[in-house]
């Protein structure tokens, strides 16, 4: 059983240009969770979904920044126009039924804007 | 809203020594709480969590105990070994919320 896979693992992005991270959770897996880790500071709750829903965006900056998870295919985060600031780690992780069950992370994707 | 503190590092430590990573929270329910360990270059796993009061979560020989009084959850292993070495993070998720807050990361080095 695979784990939370990311890609790309490494993103490159000159300010102004989109980003966009993909996520597929585990096998079984419909909650979705996308974290940010910014240099020397711990993870930053952003969104939270569940297949075709939104459940809590509170952590998501209201600008430039959307997420997804279709029926089909991965969980996509998507930044637009990023700018220098946007550089990050950022994280997908999983859980199985909800809220009280663990988290598994991927490896995540290091964003770096130019 | 909730949030997590954590002893800040970086910490070093020689190989069999004790180790305490600090965590306090702040909740406004009751939470579980967690802690994960992330290793260079990898996502975050779960290394043990508690889920009430006076529960104690251990694994690996790494153990940390729910107390509400105190609203802690601090990290403890009796004897570390270099491959112990990477950040640890402190975590809370409040009963039917859909995120985790997680603390900054405490990042322990051990030396042979």
């Amino acid at each position: 059983n695979a784990g939370v896979m990311q890609n790309p693992r490494h993103l490159v992005r000159r300010r102004g240009q989109e980003a966009r991270l993909r996520c597929s959770p585990m096998k079984g897996h419909s909650h979705v969770y996308w974290y940010r880790q910014l240099p020397e500071e711990g993870l930053k709750f952003m969104v939270y979904l569940q297949k075709e829903n939104i459940i809590d965006e509170s952590g998501m900056p209201k600008e430039r920044f959307s997420a997804e998870f279709p029926k089909e295919g991965p969980s996509i985060l998507r930044i637009q126009q990023v700018v220098r600031g946007d550089s990050a780690a950022y994280f997908c992780a999983s859980s199985p039924l909800g809220p009280d069950e663990k988290l598994f992370f991927g490896s995540g994707t290091q964003l770096s804007v130019l | 809203g909730d949030s997590v503190t954590q002893m800040e590092g970086p910490v070093t430590l020689s190989e069999e020594a004790f180790l305490t990573i600090n965590c306090t929270y702040t909740a406004t329910g009751y939470p579980s709480l967690f802690w994960y360990v992330q290793y260079p270059g990898e996502g975050l796993q779960l290394l043990l969590k508690a889920t009430k009061a006076d529960d104690k979560g251990s694994n690996k020989g790494f153990e940390a105990t729910y107390r509400k009084e105190t609203t802690s959850f601090h990290l403890e292993k009796g004897s570390v070994q270099v491959s112990d070495s990477a950040v640890y993070f402190c975590a809370l998720r409040e009963t039917n919320a859909g995120k985790s807050t997680f603390g900054d990361g405490t990042t322990l080095t051990v030396k042979p």
